[in-house]
């Protein structure tokens, strides 16, 4: 079974600086994806980045983007010019690119303070 | 917004009780994905619905059970609801299946007293 793994229970950034979130993951399988949701304290699940374990190119949204190492089994999101509104539970999920594979697995999230 | 419903918001029940969380998905989605998240579990998958069809099981327990409707809504229904049920209950919606990204709903918060 696939499992993720974030080391960082808590992580803080001052406003407009650049903080690094870890995530790893463990799977036998190549065809898979990988993303990234965020849970402001209004508890909504939101969709941050998403990344296709085919793809070499990091995935890259506005301020948020990846270093996804497929060797390493590292998916890292990185957030530049951090606002008070990135504060939020941020998890990271992994799925099966197989046409089993319907469900998300998350890990345990990374609660993320920033900071004015 | 997501474009996912769920109601209701919040539901606040006794043991032994039975309730039902509704989901309605995103226009055009025919896929839907139950979650929980409690405390001590974390965020966990329950079942998968596509075009009214069942397609995977988590850890759902043999008391939750659920359907996708012709008008693609589905519900969770939970019975002999116990103390530690209380949790935040999703829904996600995908085009389809399992290429596709799945979106959340704003989640029903039960608590069992």
């Amino acid at each position: 079974a696939q499992t993720v793994t974030q080391s960082q229970p808590e992580m803080s950034v001052q406003e407009a600086e650049t903080v690094t979130l870890s995530c790893t993951y463990d799977t036998s399988e190549s065809d898979y994806y990988l993303f990234w949701y965020k849970q402001p304290p209004s508890r909504q699940m939101i969709l941050v980045i998403r990344q296709e374990a085919y793809k070499q190119q990091n995935a890259t949204e506005n301020r948020f983007s990846v270093n996804f190492q497929k060797a390493a089994k590292s998916f890292s999101l990185k957030i530049s010019d951090s606002q008070l509104g990135d504060a939020a539970m941020y998890f990271c999920a992994y799925r099966s690119g197989e046409t089993s594979g319907s469900r998300l697995t998350f890990g345990e999230g990374t609660q993320l303070t920033v900071n004015p | 917004d997501s474009g996912v419903t769920q109601t209701p918001k919040h539901l606040i029940t006794a043991t032994g009780q039975r309730v039902t969380l509704r989901c309605s998905p995103r226009s055009g989605d025919l896929s839907v994905y139950w979650y929980q998240q409690s405390l001590d579990q974390g965020l966990q998958f329950l079942i998968h619905y596509y075009n009214g069809e069942e397609r995977a099981k988590g850890n759902i327990l043999e008391r939750f059970s659920a359907q996708q409707f012709p008008d693609l809504h589905s519900e969770l229904n939970l019975s002999s609801l116990e103390l530690g049920d209380s949790a935040l209950y999703f829904c996600a919606s995908s085009v389809a299946g399992y290429r596709d990204t799945q979106y959340f709903g704003p989640g029903t918060r039960l608590t069992v007293l």
